[in-house]
């Protein structure tokens, strides 16, 4: 079965400090993989997407994510955090055979001024 | 463009109740699928309609039911509602079932009390 884990329920940065939001994942063949962030009281926006290619994918904001295949994981990062960065991400695998989201239990996101 | 939309925004019903929520896909696009965000936790998948059927399905009672019209608009159906039912439900659409990026509208609060 697909799954993804993300083991921080909240990460504090510092604004203008580098940022990671940890994702691990776990499919059967090649991973389709994105982030999404979620304001207060809003519905989910895309950030970016690994389907295939370089393992660096740039999305919205600012924000980018290094696919490591060996490690299984899909770090979520920015090199200089933004206090409105300060939000819900959840990282997600595409379970192509069932064509659904499948969604990781979410990391909070705290950038103190 | 108009993104995803839902409605309405915020219902509040009470137990037993029926309530009907509505999504106006991303303009092209044909798939919609629904998704539950319970409290602090990541969306969970509910069910996918395509051409105008339902074509999977996630973990969920049949109290949980849909439609998808020829415009490719649709509505979730949630009969003889439990106070476990107050969640955001999230709409998401896509170009087709395995369309790689999945929109997002900013889902409808629903509070069963």
């Amino acid at each position: 079965a697909q799954s993804v884990a993300q083991p921080e329920d909240q990460v504090n940065v510092a604004e203008g400090n580098p940022l990671t939001v940890k994702c691990t994942y776990s499919v059967s063949g090649n991973p389709y993989l994105f982030w999404y962030v979620q304001y207060p009281n809003r519905g989910l926006q895309f950030l970016l997407k690994y389907i295939t290619g370089d393992n660096l994918v740039k999305g919205s904001y600012g924000f980018e994510a290094e696919f490591n295949k060996s490690q299984t994981s899909f770090h979520l990062k920015k090199p200089s955090a933004l206090v409105s960065d300060s939000a819900l991400y959840f990282c997600a695998v595409r379970d192509m055979r069932a064509s659904k989201i499948i969604f990781g239990s979410g990391t909070r996101l705290s950038i103190r001024p | 463009d108009a993104g995803v939309t839902q409605s309405p925004t915020h219902l509040i019903k009470t137990r037993g109740q029926q309530v009907t929520l509505r999504c106006s896909p991303k303009s092209g696009h044909d798939t919609v699928s629904w998704y539950q965000q319970a409290l602090g936790q990541g969306p969970q998948f509910i069910f996918q309609y395509y051409e105008e059927e339902e074509r999977q399905r996630g973990n969920f009672p049949d109290r949980f039911s849909g439609h998808q019209f020829p415009n490719y608009s649709s509505e979730l159906n949630v009969n003889a509602l439990l106070l476990g039912d107050s969640a955001l439900y999230l709409c998401a659409s896509s170009l087709d079932r395995r369309g790689n990026t999945i929109y997002f509208g900013e889902g409808s609060w629903l509070t069963v009390v």
